[in-house]
């Protein structure tokens, strides 16, 4: 099956500057990769998406890169805020299949 | 427009006893996805159904877990005979019916055995 890895494990940034997060997958059929944002006592919920047609998108200050050759795709935030600090998890799925595979996460704490 | 809705939040079982977690999707999703995040872990995934059907349960024990998705009313993940393993934040995804669709998460219910 699948198989997710994020790095790194935790990352802090100042308030203002780019935090850069970087998940590699495994399956070179999967097409759909999400992120999603965790906050304590929540559930995870999706900021952004691509899809393997396309090699990045953007969304305010939320963008995510794909690279299909080398199976890696990063989520990058620019001048972060303290609200950005919570639990990161991407995912990959392959077309056909609606389950996710998820990598265990990247804290990211924004100093203010 | 509700999301997600997941009951209970928190969730308090002696050793033995069942629990039994429920799940109401978001309006006009019909698939349902559960997940279950140990601390500091990702989310692994244990079932996924469509109304009354299961379709993958591949990442559901074999034993003391079971869900439902009945044709009427939200979905249940029970665990009976509960263990300190299964202390664990259990996490419901739903989806539309057209393939690829983005999964939107609840926010959790937070099981306790002691």
């Amino acid at each position: 099956g699948e198989n997710v890895e994020q790095h790194p494990s935790t990352l802090s940034v100042q308030e203002g500057d780019s935090a850069v997060i970087k998940c590699t997958y495994s399956d070179s059929a999967s097409n759909y990769f999400p992120w999603y944002k965790q906050e304590l006592g929540k559930g995870p919920q999706l900021i952004i998406d691509i899809r393997s047609n396309v090699g990045e998108k953007k969304d305010q200050r939320i963008a995510v890169t794909l690279n299909k050759t080398a199976k890696h795709f990063s989520l990058h935030i620019t001048e972060t805020q303290p609200e950005d600090s919570a639990v990161y998890f991407c995912a990959a799925r392959r077309y056909g299949n609606n389950r996710l595979a998820f990598g265990k996460g990247n804290q990211v704490v924004v100093i203010p | 427009n509700a999301g997600v809705m997941q009951n209970p939040r928190h969730l308090v079982r002696r050793r033995g006893q069942e629990a039994r977690l429920r799940c109401s999707p978001m309006k006009g999703h019909s698939h349902v996805y559960w997940y279950r995040q140990l601390p500091e872990e990702g989310l692994k995934f244990m079932v996924y159904l469509q109304k009354e059907n299961i379709i993958d349960e591949s990442g559901m024990p074999k034993e003391r877990f079971s869900a439902e998705f009945p044709k009427e009313g939200p979905s249940i993940l029970r665990i009976q005979q509960v263990v300190r393993g299964d202390s664990a934040a259990y996490f419901c995804a739903s989806s539309p019916a057209q393939n690829n669709s983005p999964l939107h998460f609840g926010n959790g219910t937070r099981l306790t055995v002691t």
